[in-house]
């Protein structure tokens, strides 16, 4: 089983639409949580953290599932700017100096006007 | 904002070659990572540095070295390079986040063709 698994996609969602996407994660002692984007021949960048309590930047939110080890994060109100692959990234840190950032292989979104 | 700079865009060498790829940033930051990026395998960690003349093997050293001579520059060094490392290298540098963990800047890559 891949440490962080995410759905592919291609997701294809008309503008305006709402999306949701998840990603798993294997290992239950991981930490920190995020969302990177990442558009089309450009390096990623941080979107938001994912918290606990789970948090909202706009239209939008994340969600962390400890119990079920899942981070989701929902679109609203999809714009044709949201077009771009997003990349789940979970960080392990035993102990300090041996922290493990592990990304996942990212689902691609595309809006379609 | 930070900024991570990378010396070259795009660079087409020959299998056996020494490739050096530069990474620059101007924030000061501690920590300094190299990762490779492939289609349908995501990123993986090569090297990273938590100090000037510290590296850390990250999961995917095998082929490559490192230097990080002064804070802000950390350099990825393919001794002799091989067409299996044909990939686009993405350099960061992070800050830690309120939980502690590492948020990272990228600098735009260096996409190697290895010939």
């Amino acid at each position: 089983r891949k440490e962080v698994e995410q759905d592919p996609g291609p997701f294809n969602v008309p503008e305006g639409a709402t999306v949701a996407f998840n990603c798993t994660y294997s290992n239950s002692a991981s930490q920190s949580f995020f969302w990177y984007r990442q558009d089309c021949r450009k390096e990623p960048k941080l979107l938001m953290s994912v918290y606990s309590s789970g948090n909202e930047d706009g239209r939008f939110t994340a969600q962390l599932n400890r119990a079920s080890q899942y981070i989701s994060l929902l679109i609203r109100d999809s714009k044709l700017s949201d077009s771009a692959t997003y990349l789940c990234v979970v960080n392990f840190n035993p102990n300090f100096g041996n922290e493990k950032l592990t990304f996942g292989t990212g689902t691609r979104l595309t809006i379609i006007p | 904002d930070v900024k991570v700079t990378q010396s070259s865009r795009y660079l087409v060498k020959r299998t056996g070659e020494k490739v050096f790829l530069e990474c620059v940033q101007d924030m000061d930051h501690e920590n300094m990572f190299w990762y490779r990026q492939d289609p349908g395998l995501g990123l993986r960690l090569i090297y990273f540095s938590y100090d000037v003349k510290m590296k850390e093997k990250g999961d995917i050293p095998e082929g490559y070295s490192v230097s990080r001579e002064k804070k802000e520059r950390f350099s990825l060094i393919l001794e002799s390079a091989s067409t299996n490392q044909t990939s686009m290298y993405l350099c960061a540098s992070s800050q830690l986040s309120r939980t502690g963990a590492n948020v990272l800047t990228f600098g735009a890559g260096s996409r190697l063709t290895v010939l």
